[in-house]
């Protein structure tokens, strides 16, 4: 079984620059997940979608952060524009359903912003 | 939102049983224990997870007490590879979207 696929691994910007980043989940899994996790920290989450639709984006910084997951499959989340503090692993999760599930993480995209 | 707390390291040696302990005080009815282990530069893992009494898989086992308010995660006979984070994580069986990952226990693991 394919695991969460994630890319780019790697990507270095400029603050006040764009980037994005692709999840394509375990195929089947309705719930999806994107974390945030700052060196030394536990990852933090900044949006749930159930499907397509978003059941939790509360820790989101809706500013400066978007995702998207279109058709209920695959996601994007995009930072306009970035900061120093950016800075971080981007972890993507796919899970069955909600609930007590298991989450599968991918093996995230690391972020620097200089 | 049950708030978990663990210690932020441990050390052990190769073949000995490590228990990690997580306090969650305010868990709530619908509340499940779910543990992960995260290896630098890698996503986190599943490991475990319970609602109550005793919970055991073939890398772990999990103790939860009647109250639930701490529940610990037992390691058996650790080996150098087990070297990792280790978080606990308390959320609600409807759904997953209050479930937060905290600083985790980072349990090194010596020769």
């Amino acid at each position: 079984e394919a695991g969460v696929a994630q890319s780019p691994r790697y990507k270095i910007i400029e603050k006040r620059q764009s980037v994005a980043f692709w999840c394509n989940p375990i195929s089947g899994h309705a719930t999806l997940y994107w974390y945030q996790q700052i060196l030394g920290q536990g990852p933090k989450l900044l949006i749930q979608f159930q499907n397509n639709g978003v059941v939790d984006d509360s820790q989101l910084p809706k500013d400066r952060f978007s995702a998207e997951r279109l058709k209920g499959v695959d996601s994007t989340l995009k930072i306009q524009p970035a900061k120093l503090e950016d800075s971080a692993v981007y972890l993507c999760a796919s899970s069955l359903g909600r609930g007590p599930y298991e989450q599968y993480f991918g093996p995230g995209t690391r972020l620097t912003v200089t | 939102l049950a708030k978990t707390t663990q210690p932020i390291s441990m050390d052990s040696y190769e073949g000995q049983e490590v228990n990690i302990t997580c306090s969650h005080n305010n868990i709530a009815t619908n509340d499940y224990i779910t543990w992960y282990q995260q290896f630098p530069s890698q996503g986190p893992r599943f490991i475990i997870q319970g609602y109550k009494t005793k919970v055991t898989n073939e890398v772990a086992s999990l103790f939860i007490p009647a109250d639930r308010k701490s529940s610990t995660l037992s390691l058996p006979r650790v080996s150098l590879s087990d070297t990792a984070v280790y978080y606990c994580l308390v959320g609600d069986m409807q759904n997953n979207n209050d479930m937060r990952f905290g600083a985790g226990t980072r349990l090194t693991v010596k020769p």
